[in-house]
C-alpha cells in the first residue's frame, strides 16, 4: 500500500531532551515536507526537501533540523525541544513536478 | 506572509445545509487549486481540485467555484452530512520555484444532525 508513515504517533517529552520523529514514504517521491499544525494557524511548513541531500527551510524552521540521506526517509530532529514546539506534526511527500501531496497520519508532540 | 487566505476559521451548519468556505490568493503564477479534507486523528487528504481554466468543478456533493479575475475560489458542500464534519484546507500550487505548494489556515466544519 502506498503510504507515508510517521513514528511515533504520540510523544510526551521534557524540555531539552533531544528527539527524532521519523518519516518514510514508499512511493519513490522526490519531494518531502514537514508541517506543524496549530489551532488557528493551519499547516505551517517547517522544512522541505526536493531530493536526496537537498533540503531547505520552510516558514517556521527555528528549533528544527532535518536530513535526507535516502529518498524514502526524512526525519525531523528537535535538538533541544521547548514547550512552544508542542504541536501536531505532519510529514508529507509528492512526486516532483506534480501538485498532489500525500500526508502521513501525524505525530502529536507534547513538550513539558 | 500568508499566500492563501482562507475563511471562515470555523463553521457550523445543520444537516442538509450548504456550507461555503472561501479562499483568496494574490500570486497569478498559481495554476492549481486543491482542497484537502482532514478528519480528526488523520492527515489531510486530497478532496477535489481545480485549474484556473474552468469556473466550476463538481465531484459528488463537493463543488469548487473559481473566479480568476477576483483571484478567489470556494468550496461548497451540497446536502451536508454529519460525516462531512472535518477540517478543510484550501491550497495553491505554482509550477515554478522550489517551494511551490501553499496552504490556507483551515476551516473546521461541524455538521449538526
Amino acid at each position: 500500500e502506498a503510504q507515508v508513515t510517521q513514528n511515533p504517533r504520540y510523544l510526551i517529552t521534557v524540555t531539552g531532551k533531544k528527539l527524532t520523529v521519523t518519516c518514510s514514504q514508499n512511493m519513490n517521491h522526490e519531494y518531502m515536507s514537514w508541517y506543524r499544525q496549530d489551532p488557528g494557524l493551519g499547516l505551517r511548513q517547517i522544512y522541505y526537501s526536493m531530493n536526496v541531500e537537498v533540503t531547505d527551510k520552510g516558514d517556521v524552521p527555528e528549533g528544527y533540523k532535518v536530513s535526507r540521506k535516502e529518498k524514502r526517509n526524512f526525519p525531523l530532529i528537535l535538538e533541544s525541544p521547548s514547550p512552544n514546539q508542542t504541536s501536531l506534526y505532519f510529514c508529507a511527500s509528492r512526486p516532483g513536478g506534480t501538485d498532489t501531496q500525500y500526508f502521513g497520519p501525524g505525530t502529536r508532540l507534547t513538550v513539558l | 506572509q500568508q499566500q492563501v487566505k482562507q475563511s471562515p476559521q470555523s463553521l457550523i451548519v445543520q444537516k442538509g445545509g450548504i456550507p461555503i468556505i472561501n479562499c483568496a490568493y494574490e500570486n497569478t503564477a498559481f495554476d492549481y487549486f486543491p482542497w484537502y479534507q482532514q478528519f480528526p486523528g488523520k492527515g489531510p487528504a486530497l478532496l477535489i481540485a481545480i485549474r484556473p481554466d474552468v469556473s466550476e468543478k463538481k465531484e459528488g456533493r463537493f463543488t469548487i467555484s473559481f473566479n480568476k479575475s477576483a483571484k478567489q475560489f470556494s468550496l461548497h458542500i451540497m446536502d451536508s452530512q454529519p460525516g462531512d464534519s472535518a477540517t478543510y484546507f484550501c491550497a495553491a500550487y505554482r509550477p515554478t520555484g522550489a517551494n511551490n505548494l501553499f496552504f490556507g489556515t483551515g476551516t473546521r466544519l461541524t455538521v449538526i444532525p
